[in-house]
């Protein structure tokens, strides 16, 4: 079965310090993803990635940067976190090889205070 | 505007009746996958399409690219149908674009 797996999985942060929410697949993915989610806007596309040491913006980057220092791993960094990145953050990955289906990982619920 | 609208964005069905959920596109969609995120938060992966449709038990959903939308049938809905359902959009380039979501609540 296919695994993807993200930690924290809930984490308390002040504005303006930094977050690091971590993504690991054992799918032998090509692709991985940062998602947002905020209630009423399902799921947006913060970052991914096609490549290890390469990422691409995706439609709500700004405060986001990313890192793909392996096939295996993604991460997501606030670096200095606002109130307005309170959400859920998911992650996931595909493959072209695999059918281009999306497996994502349980979520990590942000909080900034 | 949004470049993929779900309908209805809530429902509630009776146990055991039918319903069917739609996902329109105004962006050149090759393929969409249909998620269920249930109550404790879990994204789960319903059904990825091509043009054309799939059936998986109770489940059948369609896609047709040329009048860009796609829709999920649940038949004989049951307690555990309950979540929100989301479809995502790809227009070739592995970025997929989500709708917001059908909240559906199965009644007994």
């Amino acid at each position: 079965e296919a695994a993807v797996t993200q930690s924290p999985r809930s984490k308390v942060a002040v504005t303006g310090g930094k977050v690091t929410l971590s993504c690991h697949q054992t799918n032998n993915h090509d692709y991985m993803y940062w998602y947002r989610q905020d209630t009423g806007h399902g799921l947006r596309l913060i970052h991914y990635s096609y490549v290890a040491d390469s990422t691409e913006k995706g439609d709500i980057p700004d405060g986001y940067k990313a890192s793909r220092p392996s096939q295996e791993n993604f991460s997501l960094i606030l670096e200095l976190a606002s109130l307005s990145q309170t959400a859920v953050y998911f992650c996931a990955s595909s493959d072209r090889n695999s059918g281009n289906t999306l497996y994502f990982g349980e979520g990590s619920r942000l909080i900034v205070v | 505007g949004d470049k993929v609208k779900q309908s209805p964005s809530a429902l509630s069905l009776q146990e055991g009746t039918n319903s069917a959920l739609r996902c329109n596109f105004s962006i050149a969609a090759t393929t969409v996958q249909w998620f269920l995120q249930n109550p404790r938060g879990s994204l789960i992966n319903l059904f990825y399409l091509v043009p054309g449709t799939k059936e998986n038990g109770r489940l059948k959903s369609a896609f047709d690219s040329k009048e860009s939308y796609s829709t999920l049938h649940i038949r004989d809905a049951q307690l555990e149908d309950s979540g929100t359902y989301f479809c995502a959009a790809d227009t070739g380039y592995q970025n997929f674009y989500f709708g917001k979501g059908t909240s559906l609540t199965v009644i007994p």
